[in-house]
């Protein structure tokens, strides 16, 4: 199936760092979400998006949905150690009922 | 809220036998569940959506004959794995939509 293209696929920074990740598509999605994957664990959601421009903040977590739709950046400030994970980006088409395409994943390593 | 249960959270089992598993919301209704399989650092891929008191509609290459998904109840949806093979041996989250998606912890299924 489709996925989504992240980039950087892996990142090793400092804690205290800021972070920035995209994800990028060849197709318009209208709703656009972020996820963190602790392993062994499920996806957790950190924020939706739904509007072309939208710009959304859940803590040290900032992420925009971009103007095209055809992508979206999600920045962490000052990085912590519980940072740690795997962060995935997914594109809906309609509501919340539908299925949603994930990206490749970036993995974040955090440097105490 | 939106809290998302599995069942079992791991299984070993022989080749050729079959092994179920459930996705339970707990503090909500799902009329619509979805299931994915991971395999190790690698994203997420939908198999399959399932729908309250009708057919699982499946993804393109996924055998609805050896996974089998039966969505008897607003909170609970199965996934039986017929048959199974070491190349079944995955990691299998299911998630609820409620607003979005919410994912259960997943199951880790090794095929011997």
């Amino acid at each position: 199936g489709q996925q989504l293209n992240q980039s950087p696929q892996s990142m090793f920074i400092q804690e205290g760092e800021d972070v920035s990740m995209n994800c990028t598509s060849s197709s318009i999605f209208n709703t656009w979400l972020w996820y963190k994957q602790d392993p062994g664990e499920g996806p957790v959601l950190l924020i939706a998006l739904y509007k072309a421009g939208e710009l959304t903040s859940n803590g040290r977590l900032t992420a925009q949905f971009g103007i095209t739709r055809k992508d979206s950046f999600l920045n962490i400030s000052a990085s912590i150690p519980s940072d740690v994970g795997i962060y995935f980006c997914a594109g809906q088409l309609g509501g919340g009922g539908n299925k949603l395409t994930f990206g490749t994943g970036t993995q974040l390593k955090v440097e105490l | 809220g939106a809290v998302v249960s599995q069942h079992p959270s791991w299984v070993i089992c022989k080749s050729g036998t079959s092994v179920k598993i459930e996705c339970r919301s707990l503090d909500f209704q799902a009329t619509t569940m979805f299931w994915y399989r991971q395999f190790p650092k690698q994203s997420l891929m939908l198999m399959a959506t399932s729908n309250e008191g009708s057919k699982a509609t499946y993804e393109q290459g996924v055998e609805k004959d050896k996974f089998l998904i039966n969505h008897a109840s607003l909170t609970l949806s199965t996934l039986t794995v017929t048959s199974a093979h070491p190349e079944d041996s995955s990691f299998y989250i299911c998630s609820a939509r409620w607003n979005e998606q919410f994912f259960g912890p997943g199951t880790r299924l090794t095929v011997l």
